[in-house]
């Protein structure tokens, strides 16, 4: 496809469990980047990934947050022993990899932790 | 520490009156500013980009200024329709990784 793509787009899980969200980004996007929006609450950035290296891990709120990608494309977020304020909506964007690019946005992922 | 405001929080509009939006930013070293549409459970969908060295950018009905030495951006939405109701996000980059840093967004209404 032409867009950044996620996938599940919900998740429903219960507390305790382990869950991946997945991103697919633009063709040829080297830069990847990880923002949680949570309920009423404005975007946060949780990773950003330059190539498969993860330079900028700041934004990840705990040790249960993990990420990784692979062949410089897919990205998996995962997230151990969640937790109810782990609920959000998880976007994923890309881009071409400057500071000064436009970056694009997938539809998100919708978690809800019961 | 980057912090980015918008202003209004929210705003309701009859169709054809223009929009305002502002956003304002505390530090003036930004690589670019992009301007974003959110629709309820949607993603974000980039509407313009502004270079930390251009002034304006124009598409359609929609034109973003920014002036970096005051650390603001306005967004203008011309002969607003319906269709154009949802929430305005800007973001900027102040960092050479290109992370954003997001306002809160102005939630946009407009009635028909």
């Amino acid at each position: 496809g032409a867009g950044v793509s996620q996938s599940p787009s919900n998740k429903v899980t219960e507390k305790g469990k382990d869950v991946e969200l997945r991103c697919d980004p633009i063709s040829g996007h080297t830069a990847l980047y990880w923002y949680r929006q949570r309920l009423g609450q404005g975007l946060e950035f949780l990773i950003y990934f330059q190539g498969n290296s993860a330079p900028d891990k700041s934004g990840l709120p705990s040790d249960r947050f993990s990420a990784e990608r692979t062949g410089e494309s897919v990205s998996t977020l995962t997230i151990q022993r969640t937790q109810q304020e782990d609920s959000a909506v998880y976007l994923c964007a890309s881009s071409r990899g400057l500071a000064g690019d436009e970056q694009f946005f997938g539809p998100g992922t919708r978690l809800t932790v019961l | 520490k980057q912090e980015v405001t918008q202003i209004p929080a929210a705003l309701s509009v009859p169709e054809g009156e223009n929009l305002v939006l502002n956003c304002s930013f505390t530090d003036s070293a930004i690589y670019n500013l992009q301007w974003f549409r959110q629709d309820p459970g949607k993603g974000l969908t980039s509407l313009l980009l502004i270079q930390s060295s251009q002034r304006e950018q124009t598409s359609g009905r929609l034109n973003a200024s920014l002036d970096k030495s005051s650390g603001r951006s306005t967004l203008y939405i011309a002969a607003s329709q319906p269709g154009d109701s949802a929430t305005y996000l800007c973001a900027v980059v102040t960092d050479s990784w290109g992370k954003f840093q997001f306002g809160a967004g102005t939630q946009v209404v407009v009635t028909p």
